[in-house]
């Protein structure tokens, strides 16, 4: 069974950064494309990055581009998102998802809980 | 950028059939992928490219997909169907994926 395990959420000031984690069990993790995808409190998903099984392809919603950085440690089945310059929309909890298949197609089959993201100022 | 319409809601009796659209652009050109996520929970792959259903998700989900308009059909609607429901596609020109803005079926 595949585990996602997300880790670094917490409160943060407006402007500072926070670096996302999520480890990936029961799965051969270099397989398969992963991502983050957020939710702000009382809303729908939205897509924030995602980088295909060999790291040479990433993608970012316009939301966050230029601000965070995707990447991922096949070694230590590992995911991981840098969030710099954090602003008060960037509040939501944030998800792993592992996509179906190694490039951005299939859709995303297995999710974490989520780990919760605070900017105050 | 790519955009996916859903309306935000949708009522149905138990035992009838709910039907969820999900609108965009010759959206039969892409591949569509269905979530429902109940209160409280992570989201859970429903339907895949279009039509399949992953292991484990009953034979009364399934979806459509045609010109702008892709579809999400629950047969014999049960209480336990009650959630909120997200259509995704992959945007490949620049790596995007894109999320509906969600449904949220209300089993009356």
């Amino acid at each position: 069974e595949v585990q996602l395990v997300e880790f670094g959420g917490g409160l943060a000031q407006t402007g500072r950064s926070l670096r996302l984690s999520c480890a990936a069990s029961g799965v051969i993790f270099d397989n398969y494309a992963m991502h983050w995808v957020r939710q702000a409190p009382g809303k729908g998903l939205e897509w924030v990055s995602g980088i295909y099984w060999d790291s040479r392809t990433m993608g970012y919603a316009d939301s966050v581009k230029g601000r965070f950085t995707i990447s991922r440690d096949n070694r230590k089945q590992t995911l991981y998102l840098q969030m710099n310059s954090l602003r008060h929309e960037d509040t939501a909890l944030y998800y792993c998802a592992k996509g179906r298949r190694a490039d951005g197609a299939g859709g995303f089959d297995s999710w974490g809980q989520g780990t919760l993201v605070t900017v105050s100022s | 950028s790519y955009v996916l319409t859903q309306p935000p809601s949708v009522s149905v009796a138990p035992g009838e059939t709910a039907r969820m659209s999900c609108g965009g652009n010759n959206i039969a050109s892409k591949d569509v992928h269905w979530y429902q996520q109940r209160p409280g929970q992570a989201p859970v792959l429903v339907v895949f490219a279009d039509s399949d259903r992953p292991s484990g998700i009953p034979e009364r989900f399934s979806g459509s997909n045609s010109g702008n308009t892709a579809t999400l059909t629950i047969s014999r609607v049960e209480a336990g169907d009650e959630a909120d429901y997200y259509c995704h596609v992959w945007d490949n020109s620049g790596a995007h994926q894109v999320f509906g803005g969600g449904t949220k079926l209300t089993v009356l």
